[in-house]
């Protein structure tokens, strides 16, 4: 069975950072492309960030372009999002998901992250 | 700016049909965006339900389908049950290798 396990997330003061992971299990992790999608409390989901297989091809959304870091450990089964300079509306729940053929197949429970004073 | 537009709220009857759609703020959507489809109830994670425009996900009923409807991609539900009662997002995959979300659609059952 394919899970998908986020950790990491809590409350930080804007400005500061924050470095979340998600742990796979239940397929072979090195096959997969992965992503980061977020949503902010009651609003629709926004993608994030995006992991080819291997780690050497990423993209990221224009709002975290040059805050947000994403990585991954292929010997750990591991997937991380390193987030600086962190801004009140970077509150949100923060999903890690597996890229199917052109979609997002599995998704995490989630992980809050909480930017506040 | 890429914004992806879906219908904020559509009530349906039990049993009804209704369609959603997803479009662009500037332009129309093709197969070559491979819209997906995700289903989400509240406190829980999203479930792919379409991908590639039109392919239904593992398990998903076959009251669900997609489509390209104008220039919008478009999820119909046929018969609908009291369980689809969620909200309905769709996303884009653009140039670049980028996706965009669609702003979501709540669909009401009653």
């Amino acid at each position: 069975e394919v899970q998908l396990v986020e950790s990491g997330g809590g409350l930080v003061q804007p400005g500061g950072s924050l470095r979340l992971s998600c742990a796979a299990s239940g397929f072979t992790f090195d096959n997969y492309e992965m992503n980061w999608v977020r949503q902010a409390p009651g609003k629709g989901l926004e993608w994030v960030s995006y992991i080819s297989s291997s780690g050497s091809t990423i993209y990221y959304a224009d709002s975290v372009k040059g805050r947000f870091t994403i990585s991954r450990d292929n010997a750990k089964d591991s997937l991380f999002l390193q987030m600086n300079s962190l801004r009140a509306d970077d509150t949100a729940v923060y999903y890690c998901a597996r890229m199917g053929w052109f979609n997002f197949d599995y998704w995490g429970q989630g992980t809050l992250v909480t930017v506040s004073s | 700016q890429t914004v992806v537009t879906q219908e904020p709220s559509f009530s349906v009857s039990p049993g009804g049909t209704v369609t959603l759609t997803c479009g662009l703020s500037s332009g129309s959507v093709s197969t070559g965006y491979y819209t997906s489809w995700y289903q989400q109830t509240p406190g829980q994670a999203p479930r792919t339900l379409i991908y590639s425009t039109s392919t239904r996900s593992s398990g998903v009923p076959d009251r669900f389908s997609g489509s390209i409807l104008g220039n919008k991609a478009a999820l119909t539900i046929t018969g609908a049950q009291a369980d689809d009662e969620s909200d309905y997002y769709c996303a884009l995959y653009m140039a670049g290798g980028t996706w965009v979300f669609g702003g979501g659609t709540k669909v009401t059952v009653l």
